[in-house]
């Protein structure tokens, strides 16, 4: 089964660079969230999007700007990076209108970001 | 204090061991839990959801106790393959549908 997508699984910058990453969900999920997990820290939610609108914000830096694209998927911008922007950025999916209250989320394998 | 608490173990346990995992939540207006399990520097990965009748995925046992706000998942029969850190998430309810993640608990599985 398909699974959700994020490229690139590695990427090393330089303080005061930018980065973008990017997702690429579960066909017909409609629904794209962000987290970050640091070192030995567990995920934080950043910011997440349905039908190409911001849905929620979490704790995503004003250096950060996020948006969802016609085909669904989301590319997460990074300015400014900072070291302690190194980091796992997981971009999660799920459907929006199943019907069904749980909704789970599908992780997509991450991005490791290294800012050095 | 932490949304969402966890035993960070680690729990080193023998092949065939039964072994349980207890979570606790602090906001009421939780809506929907899950476990997941996590292998080390690996993407998060639905393990099963938990619902408010208790349910059971072949080895895996969820329940969930809304009064005491409590999640527990209790895995019968341990394999070596089990060895992960499991994260116990809820949603609260409403229009936000981020998850909230505890911090884990380390399993490992011993020959």
């Amino acid at each position: 089964a398909a699974g959700v997508i994020q490229s690139p699984r590695h990427l090393i910058k330089e303080k005061r660079e930018t980065a973008t990453l990017k997702c690429y969900p579960i066909p017909r999920h409609d629904i794209v969230y962000w987290y970050q997990q640091g070192p030995g820290q567990d995920p934080q939610f950043l910011i997440s999007f349905y039908e190409k609108m911001q849905s929620d914000k979490g704790s995503i830096p004003d250096r950060f700007s996020a948006q969802q694209f016609s085909d669904y998927h989301s590319e997460l911008n990074m300015s400014s990076l900072e070291l302690g922007d190194s980091a796992l950025y997981f971009c999660a999916s799920s459907q929006g209108a199943s019907g069904r209250v749980v909704n789970e989320q599908f992780f997509g394998p991450g991005t490791r970001l290294t800012v050095l | 204090r932490k949304e969402v608490e966890q035993d960070p173990g680690p729990f080193n346990v023998p092949e065939g061991a039964t072994v349980a995992f207890n979570c606790t939540y602090s906001n009421s207006a939780s809506q929907s839990f899950f476990w997941y399990r996590q292998d080390c520097r690996k993407e998060p990965k639905l393990l099963m959801s938990v619902y408010s009748s208790g349910n059971e995925d072949g080895r895996f046992t969820a329940q969930l106790n809304r009064a005491s706000q409590y999640i527990s998942l209790l895995i019968r029969d341990s394999k070596l393959s089990d060895s992960a850190t499991y994260l116990c998430v809820v949603r609260v309810s409403g229009s936000a549908r981020q998850l909230t993640f505890g911090s884990g608990t380390q399993l490992t599985v011993l020959p």
